[in-house]
């Protein structure tokens, strides 16, 4: 049985750094084909895709927040950390890790985790 | 960067109706497109992906179509169950969502 589960702060000051673990069972990140994403969505609002790693250490970063975005992994804790630096009140929304297993989409999903930017 | 279009954004219809959605892409994505269905408070699941193909487990109602830049997501009889936000994702650059279409009862 494949599950994510999403954990970090659920409140943080303007100008802090987000820092979410994605603690995952039921595959490995070190299997060909295998990558795992965060996608984050704003309350009432749409999905956005944040960035990736592959199981080859290979990482993906969104355009808009490249210079923000830190992506790691922990094959033997089966973790996948983001720290999103920085952080604003538009960065509030709920944060998703995902499963993508060979070809792009995203198979399976945790709970996601809702972190609040306020002062 | 490419953009998805959906359209339309809220979608009123009643049981048994058969429901289309749109969704265009700013630039061609061949048919690397996927589907997911979003109930509230929950996480997106997904439905389809590469335009067409159903993941195990969705009920044949749902299907794809489309390929380049324009792509659709029908439900050929709408069950109580299908009341959701329904969002279509590129995945041939990086990946891309879109807005979202909320289809609510009539």
């Amino acid at each position: 049985q494949i599950t994510l589960k999403e954990s970090g702060p659920p409140l943080l000051k303007p100008t802090q750094t987000l820092t979410l673990t994605c603690t995952f069972s039921g595959f490995s990140l070190s299997s060909s084909g295998v990558a795992v994403g965060w996608i984050r969505q704003p309350p009432g609002k749409a999905l956005e895709w944040l960035a990736l790693i592959y199981w080859d250490d290979d990482k993906r970063y969104s355009p808009s927040l490249k210079s923000r975005l830190t992506i790691t992994k922990d094959t033997s804790k089966n973790e996948v950390v983001l720290t999103l630096t920085n952080m604003d009140p538009v960065d509030t929304a709920t944060y998703y890790c995902a499963l993508m297993i060979r070809g792009g989409k995203f198979n399976y999903w945790g709970q996601g985790t809702l972190v609040t930017v306020s002062s | 960067d490419i953009q998805m279009t959906q359209s339309p954004s809220t979608l009123s219809a009643s049981v048994g109706d058969r429901v289309t959605i749109t969704c265009r892409a700013s630039q061609s994505i061949g048919s690397w497109l996927a589907w997911y269905q979003q109930k509230p408070g929950k996480a997106p699941k997904l439905l389809i992906s590469k335009t067409s193909t159903l993941e195990s487990g969705v009920p044949s109602r749902f299907s794809g179509s489309g390929s380049g830049t324009e792509f659709t997501l029908t439900i050929s009889s709408l069950q109580p169950d299908d009341f959701a936000t329904y969002y279509c994702q590129q995945y041939n650059s990086l990946w891309t969502f879109g807005q979202g279409t909320k289809v609510e009862i009539k």
